[in-house]
């Protein structure tokens, strides 16, 4: 089944324990991305890449890292999480930039004590 | 810069009456229009999109959205809407060259009411 996964779902933790979100798609989609979701605010992209060791910033990637070192994988790091970074991500792939849809993970729930 | 405005936060309706959830959008440059439906606990899906051709875009489930250029809109109605209709609906942009970079409203919650 193509579909794009997350892990965790869930996550509580606490101002500066460094967390990784990791994501990963099986339709060897060259696009990928990260957003979060604020009430109020819609998606805000955080980063993304457009192939293997390519990414960049998106409107907000402040206190947040990521790498595309394989095609599949895009993982979220936060180094030093603090309480503003309690959102919902989701990751996001498509094939390519022309239009298509993106397709998007279940999401990740984060809250930051 | 590209933006996105949904100007209804929530938008309840009665079982089987019509609906229109309004976007309008902003940009200097040609677009490609996206609407994204997020049931709760899930992640978007795509509705519909507009890229080019017929402005009047339609999806499986009995939505459609017409591109209106002179007015930068891109409004989603449903003449009749089902219960499992409820969910947020997120209008997109993007410019139609180069690297698209996407850009969502903040949403619109539609309610149907039985």
């Amino acid at each position: 089944e193509a579909q794009v996964t997350q892990n965790p779902r869930y996550l509580i933790t606490v101002t500066g324990k460094k967390l990784t979100v990791t994501c990963s798609q099986n339709m060897n989609h060259e696009y990928m991305s990260w957003y979060r979701q604020d009430p109020g605010l819609g998606l805000r992209q955080i980063y993304y890449s457009m192939n293997v060791e390519v990414t960049d910033k998106g409107d907000v990637p402040e206190g947040y890292k990521v790498s595309r070192k394989e095609k599949r994988n895009f993982p979220l790091i936060l180094e030093s999480p603090s309480p503003n970074q309690t959102s919902l991500y989701f990751c996001a792939s498509s094939p390519s930039l022309q239009g298509t849809e993106q397709f998007f993970g279940p999401g990740t729930r984060l809250t930051v004590l | 810069a590209q933006s996105v405005t949904q100007l209804d936060s929530q938008v309840p309706v009665f079982e089987e009456a019509p609906v229109e959830l309004r976007c309008n959008y902003s940009s200097s440059v040609s677009v490609y229009l996206f609407w994204y439906v997020q049931y709760p606990n899930q992640g978007l899906q795509l509705l519909l999109k507009y890229l080019s051709g017929s402005t009047l875009v339609e999806s499986i489930n009995g939505f459609e959205a017409e591109f209106n250029k002179s007015q930068t809109s891109f409004h989603l109605r449903k003449p009749s809407v089902h219960i499992s209709d409820t969910a947020e609906y997120f209008c997109a942009v993007s410019d139609a060259g180069g690297y698209q970079k996407v850009t969502f409203g903040i949403g619109t919650k539609l309610q149907v009411i039985p």
